[in-house]
């Protein structure tokens, strides 16, 4: 299957901070997402990517669709509580191939 | 409710035996999907369906693994003589249209084989 290679795995930060982490593939795809899952719930989709180089905003969070389409970027600015969860990135076509996340865990 | 919801939430097998996993999905989508999470290694796409067709995309040699509709917005997810390995968390999705819609999960639900 597709191998999505996310970094950091985790991240402990103080309030008020930014945050990046990424994503990379070994293959080129159309689309990236980025999702964000609190314990004992699924994957909420924060943003979505659909061209290369494009990026979007959705609040405090960017999302970047790197330019050789097989990247992607998301940075949390100004890091709140609520902020903590695992963070995904994904993408395909029919199915979707989820990174392995980046746990964030933010310190108040 | 109008998200998706999966039961149940827990569920603790004897290996060997087999469970099946409820998901219903948001009314009027179209495609319903089912993922198996572990932890540290991502989630990875078990079987979706369009509508009343099933299309199985399982990755699973054995051919354990299948998925049922009996109704538009309710998927079955079985798992025959269920193995230590299958321990995973098993997310439901579903899709108002095809497969490039933006997909809704439900919470999923949290599977142990003994």
């Amino acid at each position: 299957g597709q191998q999505l290679n996310q970094s950091p795995q985790s991240m402990f930060i103080q309030e008020g901070e930014d945050v990046s982490m990424n994503c990379t593939s070994s293959s080129i795809f159309n689309t990236w997402l980025w999702y964000k899952q609190d314990p004992g719930e699924g994957p909420v989709l924060l943003i979505a990517l659909y061209k290369a180089g494009e990026l979007t905003s959705n609040g405090r969070l960017t999302a970047q669709f790197g330019i050789t389409r097989k990247d992607s970027f998301l940075n949390i600015s100004a890091s709140i509580p609520s902020d903590v969860g695992i963070y995904f990135c994904a993408t395909g076509a029919n199915n979707l191939f989820f990174g392995t996340g980046t746990r964030l865990t933010v310190i108040p | 409710g109008a998200g998706v919801s999966q039961s149940p939430r827990y569920k603790v097998a004897k290996r060997g035996r087999d469970v099946a996993l409820r998901c219903d999905s948001i009314s009027g989508h179209v495609t319903l999907y089912w993922y198996r999470q572990t932890l540290g290694q991502g989630s990875e796409v078990l079987t979706y369906s369009q509508s009343d067709a099933q299309r199985d995309k399982s990755g699973r040699p054995s051919g354990r693994f299948s998925a049922e509709r009996p109704e538009r917005s309710v998927s079955t997810l079985k798992i025959q003589r269920t193995e230590q390995g299958d321990s995973a968390v098993y997310l439901c999705a579903s899709s108002l249209r095809g497969t490039t819609d933006t997909q809704y999960f439900g919470p999923g639900t949290r599977l142990t084989v003994l």
